[in-house]
């Protein structure tokens, strides 16, 4: 069965550091991997994916991921956190192209001035 | 390119009420999910459409919930009678079907906030 996991509930980090958000996850078969993000009284917006090529995939807002087989990790990270990166950010995980995407529990990302 | 339009927003009903909730996808995406997402958890999976056909509807309570997609366009997401626990967030999500759909972007809508007294 797949599964992904999501250790930290909350992740608090000074505008203008780096951010990690980590995520595990556990699939048979070459996973497809995705993070979205949550802001308050909206719907899940997609940020970025991993399906094969380079370990490191870039997307929106300045966001990156690497993706490390041996670990079977999918981190979140941004090189300068901005005050308004605050919000809920949710790993996911599909097992090849089939099956259903199944989602972590959510961290919430607080950035402080 | 207008998104993945849900209504409504909010519904509070009581105990052993029912309560619908629709959906209409993006234009052209075939694939058609609807989530349960219950606060402090991530979204769960509760059934998946292939244009009007049920592709996956394992986590679906089938006693108490139901959904259609008759034309393979809008699809409607009906509970009845709720229970308690159904508060929740039911959230619609859309993807294109095609070749390598694995990978395709699932977009959301706003989801409709249930309240279950």
């Amino acid at each position: 069965a797949q599964s992904v996991a999501q250790p930290e509930d909350q992740v608090n980090v000074a505008e203008g550091n780096p951010l990690t958000v980590k995520c595990t996850y556990s699939v048979s078969g070459n996973p497809y991997l995705f993070w979205y993000v949550q802001y308050p009284n909206r719907g899940l917006q997609f940020l970025l994916k991993y399906i094969t090529g380079d370990n490191l995939v870039k997307g929106s807002y300045g966001f990156e991921a690497e993706f490390n087989k041996s670990q079977t990790s999918f981190h979140l990270k941004k090189p300068s956190a901005l005050v308004s990166d605050s919000a809920l950010y949710f790993c996911a995980v599909r097992g090849g192209s089939q099956g259903n995407l199944i989602f972590g529990k959510g961290t919430k990302l607080s950035v402080k001035p | 390119e207008a998104g993945v339009a849900q209504s409504p927003r909010y519904k509070i009903i009581e105990k052993r009420q029912s309560v619908a909730f629709w959906c209409n996808p993006i234009s052209g995406h075939a694939t058609l999910y609807w989530y349960q997402q219950i606060l402090g958890q991530g979204p769960k999976l509760l059934i998946q459409f292939q244009n009007n056909g049920v592709v996956d509807d394992s986590q679906l309570p089938k006693d108490r919930f139901s959904a259609e997609r008759l034309k393979g366009v809008d699809s409607t997401l009906k509970i009845q009678p709720a229970k308690l626990e159904d508060s929740a967030v039911y959230l619609c999500a859309s993807s294109l079907l095609g070749q390598g759909s694995g990978a395709n972007v699932l977009t959301f809508g706003a989801g409709s906030r249930l309240t279950v007294l």
